[in-house]
């Protein structure tokens, strides 16, 4: 199985902050790598699909890097609603696996 | 606009059988992958399974495998994954998911496995 290590667990930035999470694959996998925000009590939004490409109507704030075993996501300037949880998933061969997430916390 | 209902959650003692459902509309539901996640209380997402379009192949993560069935009815434009055998390990919320990708999800629904 791939397993996906992300970084870091939890994040306190402010509003305004440039922020970056980072997602690391035991094994490439290509570009196929998307990224989720959780807000607590709601299902998960995908924001990046492809590493690279932005969801329709998410905010271009969240852009997304990344091929073989190294992924980011950076949100360019935090906005109030974007304290929530990220995941990074792999979907380049099954079982897909999630990284463990990432708690970004207002400081 | 692409909307994913979960039902069939509840509580249910270990070893009893419970079958999740997912009414799909505002897509092309015969033409998606489909797929269920879970995640256990105050815990990470862990993907469950997928089917294909047809039902032609379907995958499972190892630890639900020989235990959850996916399976689909595009006629009916609804998901289901019927779990048996089920353990306390096996309580989460149960989301579904439209794609290969996992582009939309449901608002999830929830399985409390406990005697």
């Amino acid at each position: 199985d791939i397993q996906m290590t992300q970084s870091p667990s939890s994040l306190s930035a402010s509003v305004g902050d440039r922020v970056t999470i980072t997602c690391r694959a035991s094994q490439g996998i290509r570009n196929d790598l998307g990224w989720y925000q959780q807000k607590p009590g709601k299902a998960p939004k995908r924001l990046i699909y492809a590493a690279s490409s932005l969801q329709s109507e998410v905010p271009s704030r969240f852009s997304g890097s990344g091929s073989g075993t190294e992924f980011t996501l950076t949100i360019s300037s935090l906005q109030p609603e974007d304290f929530a949880t990220y995941y990074c998933l792999q979907y380049s061969s099954f079982p897909y696996t999630f990284g463990q997430g990432t708690k970004l916390e207002i400081k | 606009e692409v909307q994913l209902v979960e039902s069939g959650g509840g509580l249910v003692q270990p070893g009893e059988s419970l079958r999740l459902a997912c009414a799909a509309s505002g897509f092309t539901f015969s033409s998606n992958w489909m797929s269920w996640v879970r995640q256990a209380p105050g815990k990470g997402l862990e993907w469950v399974a997928n089917i294909k379009q047809d039902g032609s192949e379907k995958y499972y993560v190892d630890s639900v495998k020989g235990r959850f069935t996916i399976s689909r009815d595009n006629a009916q434009n609804s998901l289901y994954l019927q779990m048996n055998s089920l353990r306390a390990e096996d309580t989460a919320v149960y989301y579904c998911a439209r794609g290969q990708w996992l582009a939309h999800w449901g608002q999830g629904t929830l399985v409390t496995v406990s005697s």
